[in-house]
């Protein structure tokens, strides 16, 4: 089963509007890390907000905030006023931590992406 | 304060050719990934470490190899290359801790044909 899931493989938003990007998520840890990423077609990947399964208020930054529900198993991205600038793959991730080498460790695991494309 | 650096940004191979992808990163950062991208496949851990000296396999380590004898350094070595190893390969780096983000390097574009 996948840890991670986008269902929606591309969306369109029209300038200046909000939108949502989905990503529901499986783990039986009680603590975990989300995190979105936004890759432009540049190609390189940019950290933009990080969630905490134990975090009682919503992560926001800037025009970025994460629509956390944990009983949902959901951490869906908001973007509020998008701007052209926006239009992007946008990947959603999840740290579980695993004791490894004496210590802890917590790979993230990546869902496939949603491409968002923003109209003038 | 350059980030994370991959070395090079391009490269074709042929079929059974081998070659060193260099990653490397000025942060301190104990953990070092490296990982492939695939078109609607997301980012897939093929090999990580967690200081140097240390290595271990991910989700896709098959036909890869990785050193990180530097804490700066994580090498990832391609011994055979298939076409099927064709993608986009990006190494990261993080301290610990379940908020750490990870920071990614530029991405090479590794074609084999």
């Amino acid at each position: 089963a996948q840890k991670i899931t986008q269902t929606q493989p591309g969306m369109f938003v029209q300038e200046k509007e909000a939108v949502t990007l989905d990503c529901t998520y499986d783990t039986s840890d009680q603590s975990y890390g989300l995190f979105w990423y936004k890759q432009p077609s540049s190609g390189e990947m940019i950290f933009l907000i990080y969630q905490g399964s134990y975090d009682e208020q919503n992560a926001t930054e800037g025009r970025y905030s994460l629509n956390f529900q944990k009983a949902r198993k959901s951490a869906n991205l908001v973007i509020s006023a998008s701007q052209l600038g926006d239009s992007a793959m946008y990947f959603c991730a999840m740290r579980e931590i695993k004791v490894n080498y004496g210590g802890s460790q917590g790979n993230l695991i990546f869902g496939k992406g949603t491409k968002l494309s923003v109209k003038p | 304060n350059a980030g994370v650096t991959q070395t090079p940004k391009f490269r074709v191979l042929k079929t059974g050719q081998s070659m060193t992808l260099l990653c490397a990163q000025d942060m301190n950062h104990e953990y070092m990934y490296w990982y492939r991208q695939d078109p609607g496949m997301g980012l897939r851990l093929i090999h990580y470490s967690v200081g140097e000296g240390t290595t271990a396999k991910g989700e896709v380590p098959d036909g890869y190899n990785v050193s990180r004898l530097k804490k700066q350094n994580f090498l990832l070595g391609l011994e055979s290359a298939a076409p099927s190893q064709t993608s986009v390969y990006f190494c990261a780096s993080s301290s610990p801790g379940l908020a750490r983000e990870q920071y990614f390097g530029p991405g090479t574009r590794l074609t084999v044909t």
